[in-house]
């Protein structure tokens, strides 16, 4: 079973900053937390990931609570093709025991 | 990013008859490989993780012996899916890691069995 939690759906206006929230109480302090997205009928694309620290790349940045039991997925500033479904995913990564299990992730809606 | 390639994008074939799924990354050595099945508007589901050289660990309710898996080397992982059947339709999704790094995507091959 997934380790995350997201709601279901979200709406945000185009060009404003879209805040993903993600859950995942139950996380290790092995386990990092990644951000997928996946437009309709294609493969997820990798956004990000962290462990403990707050990351910024090209696409997104990155937040993780110091506890590390929730994040926040910030894409600064949203375009229509931005809309896809968003899942946080918590991974040990290498090794046997290495998984990518998704959640049912958040449908994300740009208005324009 | 790094680019995983999958082939074909789709396929469609007769009930009984076997097809294979080939999942390629091909500017990095992927120690590690993951296939997926997703249903129309469902998550991905994890069916089985490959690692090179070594037997795939199927997830629970997984077949093994309807969807063989193969990662016979760093740069290729296949699956076939034996004896199909219409339930077997489905967006097959495969996904390469190397260790420790983010995992890289394939762009998923929809199978049709008729």
């Amino acid at each position: 079973d997934a380790k995350t939690t997201q709601p279901p759906s979200m709406d945000c206006a185009e060009g404003r900053a879209a805040n993903l929230p993600c859950n995942h109480s139950t996380i290790s302090g092995n386990e990092y937390v990644y951000w997928y997205r996946q437009i309709h009928s294609q493969g997820p694309q990798y956004i990000i990931h962290g462990l403990k620290n707050n990351e910024t790349n090209e696409m997104a940045s990155l937040i993780i609570t110091e506890d590390r039991k929730s994040s926040t997925l910030i894409l600064p500033h949203a375009t229509l093709r931005d809309t896809a479904v968003y899942y946080c995913i918590v991974r040990v990564g290498g090794g046997r025991d290495d998984k990518i299990i998704f959640g049912k992730g958040t449908r994300l809606h740009i208005l324009p | 990013g790094a680019v995983v390639s999958q082939h074909p994008s789709w396929v469609i074939c007769k009930s009984g008859t076997s097809v294979k799924i080939e999942c390629r990354s091909l500017d990095f050595q992927a120690t590690t490989m993951f296939w997926y099945r997703q249903f129309p508007k469902q998550s991905l589901m994890l069916m089985a993780t490959s690692n090179e050289g070594s037997k795939a660990t199927y997830e629970q309710g997984v077949e093994k012996d309807k969807f063989l898996i193969n990662h016979a080397s760093l740069t290729l992982s296949t699956l076939t899916v034996t004896s199909a059947h219409p339930e077997d339709s489905s967006f097959y999704i495969c996904s390469a890691s190397q260790g420790r790094t983010e995992a890289f995507f394939g762009q998923g091959t929809r199978l049709t069995v008729v």
